[in-house]
């Protein structure tokens, strides 16, 4: 079975900090990650995704992550955070055949001006 | 304008009571899922279907049935065997099979259906 870590719930940055969101899953096989965000009163919405090829990916409003398959994370980064950023970030895996996704419990990333 | 639209954003219910959300996507896509969003768990699967007529359970079917008649509808049932159905529920859907393989990771979500037991 998959299953995906997310220890930081909520995480308080002030602009133009960095920031970096955990992510850890447990699968022994090939996997696809995908990093998720709420904004407050809108759709969930794909911030960016790893299926293969390059360990770090880019997605958008400059948000990028590593693949590091030896550690099994998958961790989110942003140089410089806005006030707009603030909101709920899911990591989710696919394993193997799995014909669904699976979460982690969230990260309330709350940005102050 | 493509998307996925659920229905009613807020319901309210008595205890006993049987309700049913609706999920409609323009999407064309084969695969639609069913999650419930509660603070701190994240999203839990509670039934997919990855194509008209079949359907599977997820992590926590219990107290819940769906049905998939048409590709692009797939209302989800809350009935009065579950414990516990105060939450926020999310329907998603995935393009699911193409040329006979699957390619259905990114899932596409609509708004939510919030659910109070009264």
């Amino acid at each position: 079975a998959q299953s995906v870590s997310q220890h930081n719930h909520h995480v308080i940055l002030s602009e133009a900090a960095s920031l970096e969101l955990g992510c850890n899953y447990s699968y022994g096989g090939t996997v696809n990650l995908f990093w998720y965000v709420q904004y407050p009163g809108q759709h969930l919405q794909l911030l960016l995704k790893y299926f293969s090829g390059d360990p770090l990916v880019k997605g958008i409003k400059g948000f990028e992550a590593e693949f590091i398959k030896s550690k099994f994370s998958f961790n989110l980064r942003k140089p410089s955070v806005q006030w707009s950023d603030t909101a709920e970030y899911f990591c989710a895996v696919n394993g193997g055949s799995a014909r669904q996704l699976t979460f982690g419990s969230g990260t309330q990333l709350t940005v102050l001006p | 304008d493509g998307g996925i639209t659920q229905s009613p954003k807020y319901l309210f219910r008595k205890e006993g009571q049987n309700v049913t959300l609706s999920c409609e996507q323009n999407l064309n896509h084969d695969a639609m899922y069913w999650y419930r969003q509660d603070p701190g768990q994240g999203l839990r699967l509670i039934y997919y279907s990855q194509i008209v007529n079949d359907f599977q359970k997820g992590d926590i079917a219990e107290g819940y049935s769906v049905s998939r008649e048409k590709k692009e509808s797939f209302p989800l049932t809350v009935t009065s065997a579950q414990k516990n159905p105060t939450a926020f529920y999310l329907c998603a859907s995935s393009i699911g099979r193409v040329g006979g393989a699957f390619l259905g990771h990114e899932q596409f979500f609509g708004p939510g259906t919030r659910l109070t037991v009264l």
